[in-house]
């Protein structure tokens, strides 16, 4: 059974920085590309990140390009998202998600989230 | 940054059609997924590449993709349909992605 578990949320001043982790099992981890997508209070999806299965390709949302840092150990089965500069308008539901299939795009498999509050 | 469209909300009765519109440039040339989204759940995938459907996903969800529009339609509307949906475009794996702003279906 393919699970994703994410960890490492919580509440954060502004300006601070937090390190958000998703370890999967139940697959070949490194054969697949992941992304992070986030979800405001009472607001829809928004995409973050993308990276390709050997790190060779990775994609921000302009909204978070240059403060957060996405990267993978395929030995260790994790990916990992370094947020950094944060601010309120960063306070969502993280969530990791994986294709489908290799071919695709798709984001068929969830993990169930974690949530990150920037707050004074 | 890429613009996606969708109405706010659709409502339709059980047993009748849902059709929900995806609009931004040049549509027909991207890559678009549908998710459905319960409240307090992590979304789900309905339809991929257009108008594939996941395994589990029943036939009643069907998507398609051309012009300026996706539509994802669901036929005959179940009151567990009841759901937010999002459309997904990527124009390349290697580009961006963005959501559409979702769509609230409610079944009367």
């Amino acid at each position: 059974e393919v699970q994703l578990v994410e960890s490492g949320g919580g509440l954060v001043k502004p300006g601070g920085s937090l390190r958000l982790s998703c370890t999967a099992s139940g697959f070949t981890f490194s054969a697949y590309a992941f992304n992070w997508v986030r979800q405001a209070p009472g607001k829809g999806l928004e995409w973050v990140s993308f990276i390709s299965s050997s790190s060779s390709y990775i994609s921000y949302a302009d909204s978070v390009r240059g403060r957060f840092t996405l990267s993978r150990d395929n030995a260790k089965d994790s990916l990992y998202l370094q947020m950094n500069s944060l601010s309120a308008e960063d306070t969502a539901v993280y969530y990791c998600a994986r294709p489908v299939a290799d071919y695709s795009t798709g984001l068929a498999y969830w993990g169930p989230g974690t949530l990150v509050t920037v707050s004074s | 940054s890429y613009v996606v469209t969708q109405p706010p909300s659709v409502s339709v009765a059980p047993g009748q059609t849902a059709r929900i519109s995806c609009g931004g440039e040049n549509m027909g040339s991207k890559r678009v997924h549908w998710y459905q989204q319960h409240p307090g759940q992590a979304p789900a995938l309905v339809i991929y590449d257009d108008s594939d459907r996941p395994s589990g996903i029943p036939e009643r969800f069907s998507g398609s993709n051309s012009g300026d529009t996706a539509t994802l339609t669901i036929s005959r509307v179940e009151a567990g349909d009841e759901a937010d949906y999002y459309c997904q475009v990527w124009e390349s794996s290697s580009d961006p992605s963005v959501f559409g702003t979702g769509t609230k279906v409610s079944v009367l």
